[in-house]
């Protein structure tokens, strides 16, 4: 069965500095998407992206975030200058149509900044 | 606004008791979906059903059944014979909505614990 992969599974970084979250979304699908879950809360929508363009962001996607596609396979999350609060597991997921047909959520990446 | 509730955030069971997850929802739209996950404790989330607006029929699948009912804005999740393995989070999620299609809104979970 198709899947979205993440890498790293796990990240560690320390505070200010830049990270790059990488995720491979199942081959034909359009829409993609980065989820955030601080530790024991619930899972929080960050942004969409969909032919090239942020469809949607959340308030919590601030300046200090960026999303790219920059080849035709990657996505990724860019957090320029990390902060203690950004420790968290970040989902990737893609999905084949707008309406959430399709949604396929990555295992995840555990990003903590010390 | 769109909203998730899980009111439970705890249940705990001996194994092969019932358990019933509640989830309440609020929508304006008439289109939309349903979503149950579940997180292990490893962390990744594990998709068990969607399901649309307009498909209010209850299923069984295994040991797992589902409770749709739109009048009263719920889905709930039964899980029958709980086992150990079924120890996790489970999440539920809204998504599909006007303006805000490929968004899921997740409740809080409800963390269930099963006890040999």
């Amino acid at each position: 069965e198709p899947e979205v992969t993440q890498t790293p599974s796990h990240q560690v970084t320390q505070m200010g500095q830049e990270v790059i979250l990488r995720c491979v979304p199942i081959s034909n699908h359009l829409y993609f998407y980065w989820y955030r879950q601080i530790l024991g809360q619930k899972v929080e929508f960050l942004v969409s992206f969909y032919n090239n363009e942020i469809s949607e962001k959340s308030e919590i996607f601030d300046d200090q975030f960026s999303v790219e596609r920059p080849d035709g396979s990657n996505f990724t999350l860019k957090i320029r200058s990390t902060k203690l609060e950004d420790s968290a597991m970040y989902f990737c997921a893609s999905s084949v149509t707008e309406s959430t047909y399709g949604y396929t959520f990555g295992s995840g990446t555990r990003l903590t900044v010390v | 606004a769109q909203k998730v509730t899980q009111a439970q955030t705890e249940i705990s069971v001996v194994e092969k008791e019932d358990v019933t997850l509640d989830c309440v929802y609020e929508t304006r739209d008439t289109t939309y979906y349903l979503f149950w996950y579940k997180q292990p404790p490893s962390g990744e989330l594990v998709f068990l059903i969607r399901r649309n607006s307009f498909d209010e029929q209850n299923e069984i699948s295994g040991r797992y059944s589902w409770n749709f009912q739109k009048s009263t804005s719920s889905f709930n999740f039964t899980i029958t014979a709980s086992q150990v393995v079924d120890s996790a989070v489970y999440f539920c999620a809204l998504g599909g909505v006007t303006d805000s299609w490929g968004k899921l809104q997740f409740g809080a979970g409800t963390q269930v614990v099963v006890t040999p």
